[in-house]
């Protein structure tokens, strides 16, 4: 129940193109999901994140919808490019006590030219 | 310049040896985490410290020791007891434990000789 599934393990499209990861989980007491964008030999960054009272949220290109009832939220990045090529990783985490982050297995993107 | 140093980047650890991976913040963060990344797979927490000298034990933490003297500082012992040591090595803080956001380090990566 503490798991967060992601998918799927790689991706490629192409540049200008639309790129959707997806992540489902089970425990209804998750109120906080981040996105994180990793480069390789890097640590991760913190992307976008969402709280369960809205849908959806954009920051640029970056969009993450969230569907509280099918318990999934899913990262869109539009106009894809070349510098997004990274490992993304979604992850969520509940209030109160030790906000442990559980993470998915992550997301490897390859954008071509 | 705010941030979060790890060092080394690349160590090498003999049978039978323990090394220490460094952490230091100067986020004025409360609290730290240890995780460890293998590839194709999420982060998995191994130690994290609230406040100075507490820490509790993650997911995976036997073979690992830590220390939590100074606010800044939170260092990792691989131990000899950690069978299966090669890893990426993520150190992250959070402005307090119930702070959602965390900010990562960019990694120590650990060989076996």
């Amino acid at each position: 129940q503490q798991q967060v599934k992601q998918s799927p393990q790689s991706l490629i499209v192409q540049k200008g193109g639309i790129s959707i990861i997806n992540c489902a989980y089970e425990n209804t007491a998750f109120d906080y999901f981040p996105w994180y964008q990793q480069f390789p030999g890097k640590g991760p960054a913190l992307l976008i994140a969402i709280r369960p009272d809205v849908s959806e949220k954009k920051e640029g290109r970056f969009t993450i919808s969230f569907n509280k009832s099918a318990k999934q939220f899913s990262l869109h990045i539009m106009d894809s490019q070349p510098g997004d090529s990274a490992t993304y990783f979604c992850a969520a985490s509940m209030s109160g006590g030790y906000n442990k982050l559980i993470f998915g297995a992550g997301t490897r993107l390859a954008v071509h030219p | 310049d705010g941030g979060i140093t790890q060092s080394p980047k690349y160590l090498f650890r003999k049978e039978g040896q323990n090394v220490t991976l460094s952490c230091e913040q100067n986020l004025n963060h409360d609290a730290m985490y240890w995780y460890r990344q293998d590839p194709g797979q999420g982060l998995r927490l191994i130690y994290y410290s609230q406040i100075v000298n507490d820490f509790q034990k993650g997911d995976i933490a036997e073979g690992y020791s830590v220390s939590r003297e100074k606010k800044e500082s939170f260092p990792l012992t691989v131990t000899s007891a950690q069978k299966n040591p090669t890893a990426f090595y993520l150190c992250a803080s959070s402005q307090r434990a119930l702070q959602e956001t965390q900010y990562f380090g960019p990694g120590t990566r650990l060989l076996v000789l």
